[in-house]
């Protein structure tokens, strides 16, 4: 089955780090870009940012540029979506999706998302 | 940034009868080489979104053909032939020529 398995629900501390993952399967990883989208509660969906495992070349929306790090270990199929001190505005739910070509973004495929809530 | 406005922000619907999303965006989404990186996508209560409509007018695998997009430019719309019960949820228009940007969303339920 093509499906995109996202990690589980975390609840962190401000000023903690977080890496949450996305694994692939099913169909080649390695030729799919994969991008991370943002749900606050209540909201709409952003773009944060997108890499393509085959090169690792990486993209940010400029909201997100310098807040969070996409990953990829093309190895083991999975992209990674990493903060190095969260705050309570970044209590969200947070999607991975797969993206089949190198313009004209869209995401074909989604994961089910990590449900992420920061609160001291 | 290119800014995508979806109207309206909700949207009652009696089984049965059309329904119509706007969504416009601050540029147009022509790109040079012809397509139009214009997509709808759905969000039903408490699931991931799920890809509908791609490059403004092409329906998705698995898509009931009472959905169809139709635009060009900046100017796009999404319409429900015929709404059924599990058309409820979030409809968001989405732009990919220059970065990506998502609309607000428009909200659709059931009368």
């Amino acid at each position: 089955e093509v499906q995109l398995v996202q990690s589980g629900a975390e609840v962190k501390k401000p000023g903690e780090s977080l890496k949450i993952s996305c694994k692939g399967s099913g169909y080649s990883f390695t030729t799919y870009w994969i991008g991370w989208v943002r749900q606050m509660p209540g909201k709409g969906l952003e773009w944060m940012g997108i890499i393509y495992p085959g090169d690792s070349d990486t993209r940010y929306s400029p909201s997100f540029q310098g807040q969070v790090t996409v990953s990829v270990d093309k190895s083991n199929s999975t992209a990674y979506l990493q903060w190095s001190s969260l705050k309570a505005s970044d209590t969200a739910m947070y999607y991975c999706a797969r993206n089949p070509r190198r313009t004209g973004w869209y995401f074909d495929l989604w994961g089910r998302g990590t449900l992420v809530t920061v609160s001291s | 940034d290119i800014v995508m406005t979806q109207t309206p922000l909700s949207l009652s619907v009696t089984p049965g009868q059309p329904a119509s999303i706007s969504c416009k965006s601050s540029q147009s989404l022509l790109h040079s080489d012809g397509k139009t990186y214009l997509f709808w996508y759905l969000q039903k209560p408490g699931q991931s979104p799920q890809l509908l409509i791609y490059e403004v007018s092409n329906r998705f695998s698995g898509v009931p053909d009472r959905f169809s997009g139709s635009g060009s430019g900046t100017d796009f719309t999404l319409k429900i032939s015929r709404v059924e019960a599990e058309d409820v949820g979030v409809y968001y228009c989405m732009q990919s020529i220059q970065l990506l940007t998502f609309g607000g969303g428009t909200k659709v339920e059931i009368k």
